[in-house]
């Protein structure tokens, strides 16, 4: 039972590029999110998906669109990278209406560069 | 939408003395208070949480307590050990079908041997 792997776990890309980081979770979580952790600001929400089929804009989600390919994976996109998404991207999973001391499950992260 | 601010960033304590790191938060319907922490290049670990309805949970060594007419919650680690080094981030979060955290910035706690 791995719970959230991402892919890739590093990643150096040129101002402009494009590319797509993978979340997958294998414990049939409904809600699924992506977070960004630069220092000094914690984490902060970019996109979620409360289920399957549906995503929901968070904290900051200028330059960056995202899938729910199915209820496992959630990808994220960045059309055109700026160095301003240099970060550490975190993917999580939590399963709706989950008891307490059931918190978010989260992915092992992407560390992005872009130069 | 909810803000969570969090105090102090960084927090430097003698081995074995307590530390306390506080959070506010901003919408008083938020029903859902984790903390978590992080090591060095690793993913945030949720170490305990308190709902909306309890003022107070305690596990070993670490405790939470709510004020929820104040809208803050503080986290408590007594008998501090250089293992608890670390990161740690507060959230909140309105429950609900999209069970959305805001987490607060961050505080450093270095625990001196």
């Amino acid at each position: 039972n791995a719970g959230v792997t991402q892919t890739p776990k590093f990643q150096v890309l040129k101002t402009g590029q494009s590319m797509t980081l993978q979340c997958a979770q294998d414990m049939n979580h409904n809600s699924m999110y992506w977070y960004r952790q630069d220092p000094g600001m914690g984490l902060r929400l970019i996109y979620y998906s409360a289920s399957e089929g549906t995503t929901d804009k968070g904290e900051v989600p200028n330059g960056y669109n995202v899938s729910r390919l199915n209820k496992r994976e959630f990808s994220l996109r960045l059309e055109s990278a700026a160095p301003s998404q240099t970060s550490v991207y975190f993917c999580a999973s939590r399963t709706r209406g989950a008891p307490v001391g059931e918190g978010y499950t989260f992915g092992s992260g992407t560390r992005l560069t872009v130069v | 939408g909810e803000n969570v601010e969090q105090h102090p960033s960084t927090l430097s304590v003698q081995e074995g003395d307590s530390a306390v790191i506080k959070c506010t938060y901003s919408d008083s319907a938020s029903n859902y208070f984790p903390w978590y922490k992080q090591e060095l290049g690793k993913r945030p670990q949720l170490i305990i949480d308190i709902r909306s309805n309890v003022g107070e949970k305690k596990d070993q060594r670490i405790a939470v307590t709510l004020n929820k007419t104040a809208k803050h919650f503080s986290l408590h680690i007594t008998e501090t050990q250089p293992e608890d080094s670390a990161v740690y981030f507060c959230a909140a979060s309105l429950g609900g079908a999209t069970n959305k955290l805001i987490f607060g910035t961050g505080t450093l706690l270095a625990v001196q041997p």
